[in-house]
């Protein structure tokens, strides 16, 4: 069973459209990363949440976690060609005592 | 600052073969992982540890064995190799167990011929 579910698997859009990608769980978690993957590159942490409902923001990125700390979502402004990648979320199963779970990833892909 | 060097980048192994993935990190990360990346299967963690002199396996670990002989470096080793074994890997770090972020190596590309 994949414990962290995310949603699209892949998208393809317009330089400058807006989009929202999805990680999904039945479960709770503590906190939960967001990593960033180049073609030929590892990923790259791009940002941790940690409390229920919490939002982050990173220039155009804005990270929500869920309420119950079962989900989060990624959402994109304006997308750009260099947003181009993999998408990752991790996190830890059994309340941190272990390394963590990435999902399978959304791989974006922004045409100009 | 180099952050996570891994070598080699690429290899070509004859099934069988054995070979050795070296992990290198200078930031003084007390915890490293070996994750494999294959497509529709995302990132699995064969081994890790939580400190020098210690191991313990993942969620893949069959196939290979680890050592952390000093703070720095993580071996991964294939003693013989298998076409299932094909994939990119990946070497990771981080500075404790928790809510800390994974510093990632750039990946060896790795066939099994």
């Amino acid at each position: 069973t994949q414990l962290l579910e995310q949603s699209p698997q892949f998208l393809s859009i317009q330089e400058g459209e807006n989009l929202t990608v999805y990680c999904n769980s039945s479960s709770v978690f503590s906190s939960l990363q967001w990593y960033r993957q180049e073609p030929g590159e590892g990923p790259v942490l791009l940002v941790t949440v940690v409390t229920g409902g919490e939002v982050k923001k990173l220039k155009r990125l804005t990270f929500q976690f869920g309420d119950a700390r079962k989900d989060s979502s990624l959402h994109i402004t304006a997308a750009q060609p260099g947003d181009t990648g993999l998408y990752l979320c991790a996190a830890h199963r059994n309340s941190g005592n272990t390394p963590l779970v990435f999902g399978k990833g959304t791989r974006l892909s922004v045409i100009a | 600052n180099a952050g996570v060097t891994q070598t080699p980048k690429f290899r070509v192994l004859k099934t069988g073969q054995s070979m050795t993935l070296l992990c290198a990190q200078d930031m003084n990360h007390e915890y490293m992982y070996w994750y494999r990346q294959d497509p529709g299967m995302g990132l699995r963690l064969i081994h890790y540890s939580v400190g020098e002199g210690t191991t313990a396996k993942g969620e893949v670990p069959d196939g290979y064995n680890v050592s952390r002989l000093k703070k720095q470096n993580f071996l991964l080793g294939l003693e013989s190799a298998a076409p299932s074994q094909t994939s990119v890997y990946f070497c990771a770090s981080s500075y404790g167990r928790k809510n800390y972020g994974y510093t990632f190596g750039s990946g060896t590309r790795l066939t099994v011929v």
